[in-house]
This record gives structure tokens, sequence and C-alpha cells, in this order.
């Protein structure tokens, strides 16, 4: 199925350090979703985004939906080591007639102490 | 319930096998999407109920899957004469509403483990 361009695959960074991750999309999405994944355990949402150059905040972490609405970043400040695990992006495409998501293929983060 | 709950959080089968999986969305929410996770990939779209209709089936693999949801509550995902390829966690998500805003935020299910053998 069709899934978004995510990036980085993995990250491996000592706690404390800033993470920046993204997506990207050949066309432009209407919503913007950023999920936590933890082994055995289902997507848990971070921060959701609905407007073009819309920046959220959620503690340590910030969120921007882009201006061409065809990418998103998702930032996580001061790492710690319970970040770690699979980030995922969702979007909904702006097309008529579905409101389904496209994920991501993840970006698996992993801190060291 | 307060969140998202699946039914069973695991199912070993055999080859061939039929087998259903169940959805428990949150109460109130009228959209509800399935999605099937191979080990180690992303969300793979599978299908998504407005109320008791499904206006996107295109994630479905094949004709041996298919889903039905009524009362616009419970779902059931069935995949029938099941493959070694069909092993993987299928999850399940309920948003408030299917329109674009606010209100389509998908809240997530601790997803049904399923290994055919």
């Amino acid at each position: 199925g069709q899934q978004l361009n995510q990036s980085p695959q993995s990250m491996f960074i000592q706690e404390g350090e800033d993470v920046s991750m993204n997506c990207t999309s050949s066309s432009i999405f209407n919503t913007w979703l950023w999920y936590k994944q933890e082994p055995g355990e289902g997507p848990v949402l971070l921060i959701a985004l609905y407007k073009a150059g819309e920046l959220t905040s959620n503690g340590r972490l910030t969120a921007q939906f882009g201006i061409t609405r065809k990418d998103s970043f998702l930032n996580i400040s001061a790492s710690i080591p319970s970040d770690v695990g699979i980030y995922f992006c969702a979007g909904q495409p702006y097309t008529s007639g579905t409101y389904k998501y496209i994920f991501g293929t993840g970006t698996r983060l992993k801190v060291l102490a | 319930g307060a969140g998202v709950s699946q039914s069973p959080s695991n199912k070993v089968t055999e080859k061939g096998k039929d087998v259903e999986l169940r959805c428990d969305p949150i109460s109130g929410h009228t959209a509800l999407y399935w999605y099937r996770q191979r080990l180690g990939q992303g969300l793979e779209f599978l299908i998504y109920f407005q109320g008791n209709s499904a206006p996107d089936k295109s994630g479905l693999p094949s004709d041996r899957f298919s889903a039905e949801r009524t009362g616009e509550s419970v779902s059931t995902l069935t995949i029938q004469r099941t493959q070694q390829e069909d092993s993987a966690v299928y999850l399940c998500a309920s948003s408030l509403k299917w329109s674009r805003g606010g209100t389509n935020t998908q809240y997530f299910g601790p997803g049904t483990r399923l290994t055919v053998l």
C-alpha cells in the first residue's frame, strides 16, 4: 500500500540530545498526526496538526505542518531513555471520497543513557 | 470502555483456516479503521467505516479479507483461508468523526497478533 517517506529510518542518540525526524509526500495532506509505538502496543497519539504552517508542542515534543502541505517534522528536545520507541507520521490525503490515513514507515529511536 | 479494545490479543491458526478479529471502538466514535502491521514495518491501511458503511476498502489485500460493522459500534475483520503471509498485527483505530479536522484524530487499540502456521 501507499506509504509516506519518513526519515531517518533509525537513530541512536545520547540521552540529552535533541532529535529531529520528518515525513514527506508527493501529494497534499489535510491532516498530519504523529504517533509513538512501543513493543506489543498500539500507536499512541503524540501531536495532531490540522493547518498548513501550524506549529504545536506537547511537552518536549514539537511538530509542524509544512507550508506546502506535503511535509511535517517532529522534534524531541533533551531526549530521555523513555523516548525509545518507533515514531510514525500519518497523513490524511486531500482526496475527495475518502478519509483514510497513510502512514510513514517509522523512525526507530534508541536513546543511550 | 475508555479506549479501543481488540480481541483476541493473540491468535495462532493453521494455514487454510478462517479467523475473525474483533474491534470495539471508543463509545460514540463513528469512524473506525483497520490496519495491518507486518513485523518491523509501518501500518498498512485496510479499510475504514463511516457508521456502518465502508466507503474505502481499497486496502484489503484480496477477496479473502472482509470486514463489517454493526450498530455503529463493533467491527469484525474476517480472513478466510488464511495464508502464512497473513501473519501480522492487525490494528484497529476509531475517531469521533470521519470529517477533516480535529474530530478525525484516530485512537488505536493494542492490536491482535495473528500467526498463521
